[in-house]
């Protein structure tokens, strides 16, 4: 099955500086790759998301990368804000015919004022 | 658009008790998952059903963990008996999605329920 490695576990930044998360899966016919910010005691929320015919994508000041060939993919957030501290979960979708979603453990980011 | 609803939002119950979840996804998902996330993890997949059947139940204890989605819309997930390591939160997403339509993948989780054993 799927495994999805994510680093850092934990990550602090000051306010305006840039931070980005890593994540690595083995299963070459995943083909979408979502991010999700879970705030403390909150449902997961999708925040952006990348298929696997795209090597970019961008919304305002978040964007993710696609490597497929080393199959790995990163979340970058630029000028950060407090409002940005959350755990940020990778997950990669598997092909076939279930179509799992399969998370990383999650990175806990915390940006200081 | 209303999201995902569970209920309840928080359990406490004894060991070797019983405990069920309720779930209503958005309308017209054909999709819903249940996902078991422990403490400082990410979540994982319980369940996941295609209108009312079930497509992967790979990771469900099925010595005790149960589930159903009689009428493809709503869904319940027991636990019969539960033990300590059965803490934690318990979510439920739904998504649009066909199983080979080429309809989006993006899950919608509900806020989950918070299960503490004793």
């Amino acid at each position: 099955g799927e495994n999805v490695e994510q680093h850092p576990s934990t990550l602090s930044v000051q306010e305006g500086d840039s931070a980005v998360i890593k994540c690595t899966y083995s299963d070459s016919a995943s083909n979408y790759f979502p991010w999700y910010k879970q705030e403390l005691g909150k449902r997961p929320q999708l925040i952006i998301d990348i298929r696997s015919n795209v090597g970019e994508k961008k919304d305002q000041r978040i964007a993710v990368t696609l490597n497929k060939t080393a199959k790995h993919f990163s979340l970058h957030i630029t000028e950060t804000q407090p409002e940005d501290s959350a755990v940020y979960f990778c997950a990669a979708y598997s092909g076939g015919s279930n179509y799992k979603l399969t998370f990383g453990k999650g990175t806990l980011l915390t940006v200081n004022p | 658009e209303a999201g995902v609803a569970q209920s309840p939002r928080y359990k406490i119950i004894e060991k070797r008790q019983s405990v069920a979840f309720w779930c209503n996804p958005i309308s017209g998902h054909a999709t819903l998952y249940w996902y078991q996330q422990i403490l400082g993890q990410g979540p994982k997949l319980l369940i996941q059903f295609q209108n009312n059947g079930v497509v992967d139940d790979s990771q469900l204890p099925k010595d005790r963990f149960s589930a159903e989605r009689l009428k493809g819309v709503d869904s319940t997930l027991k636990i019969q008996p539960a033990k300590l390591e059965d803490s934690a939160v318990y979510l439920c997403a739904s998504s649009p999605r066909f199983m080979n339509s080429g309809g989006t993948d993006t899950q919608y989780f509900g806020p989950g329920t918070r299960l503490t054993v004793l």
